[in-house]
């Protein structure tokens, strides 16, 4: 099992430029979220996804899309990118029963 | 929001010490979670406790949840380089978990 993977680990953006990160997960969970984690302030939750084709918002989702089609997939969309989401991305699954979550390996975005 | 918060935030000590590192919350978990990060990779589980009250073992580290379940405290006794890393603590608050702002060890050799 690959577990969460991330794509791409690395991304410079310029403002006002959208992209898509990509996750996925082959552990047949129910539950993925996106973290974005920045110094000295842990981790904040974007969204979340409970199962395939329901989606809601977490503690700081403005600026961020995310859809779940797929059991395996939960893509995070930035629509209009500001230095202000300069961040590491985290994507995590886990089960409903527990909510322990397994992450991904990051994805580091820069906005100038 | 409920919010956890950790300290110390940094703590540096020589291989050998004892060290503890506390979380804690105003708010009532269901669950709590504890999680260590080595730069430039996710944060990896390494417990959860349930029950307030409730201590966990994992080799030299020793976790424990307050009998409120408000607040967790981690023990980690003759530190090793090898413990060096970011620790996290989650709380379960219901469909999503709260995590704290983490403490960063680093153990000398």
């Amino acid at each position: 099992n690959a577990g969460v993977t991330q794509t791409p680990k690395f991304q410079v953006l310029k403002t006002g430029q959208s992209m898509t990160l990509q996750c996925a997960q082959d552990m047949n969970h129910e539950y993925m979220s996106w973290y974005r984690q920045d110094p000295g302030m842990g981790l904040r939750l974007i969204h979340y996804s409970v199962g395939a084709g329901i989606t809601d918002q977490g503690e700081v989702p403005n600026g961020y899309n995310v859809s779940r089609s797929t059991t395996e997939d939960f893509p995070l969309r930035l629509l209009s990118a500001a230095p202000s989401q300069t961040s590491v991305y985290f994507c995590a699954s886990s089960t409903p029963v527990t909510y322990e979550q397994y992450f991904g390996p990051g994805t580091r975005l820069t906005v100038t | 929001t409920q919010l956890l918060e950790q300290s110390p935030q940094f703590l540096s000590i020589q291989e050998g010490e004892n060290l503890t590192v506390y979380c804690n919350s105003s708010s009532v978990f269901s669950s709590l979670q504890w999680y260590r990060q080595e730069p430039g990779e996710g944060p990896v589980l390494l417990v959860t406790v349930v029950t307030g009250g409730e201590v966990k073992k994992l080799k030299r580290l020793t976790f424990q949840f307050g009998d409120a379940r408000k607040d967790s405290s981690l023990h980690i006794t003759a530190a090793q380089p090898g413990d060096t890393g970011l620790y996290l603590c989650a709380g379960d608050a219901g469909n999503m978990l709260t995590f704290g702002g983490g403490t960063r060890l680093m153990v000398k050799p």
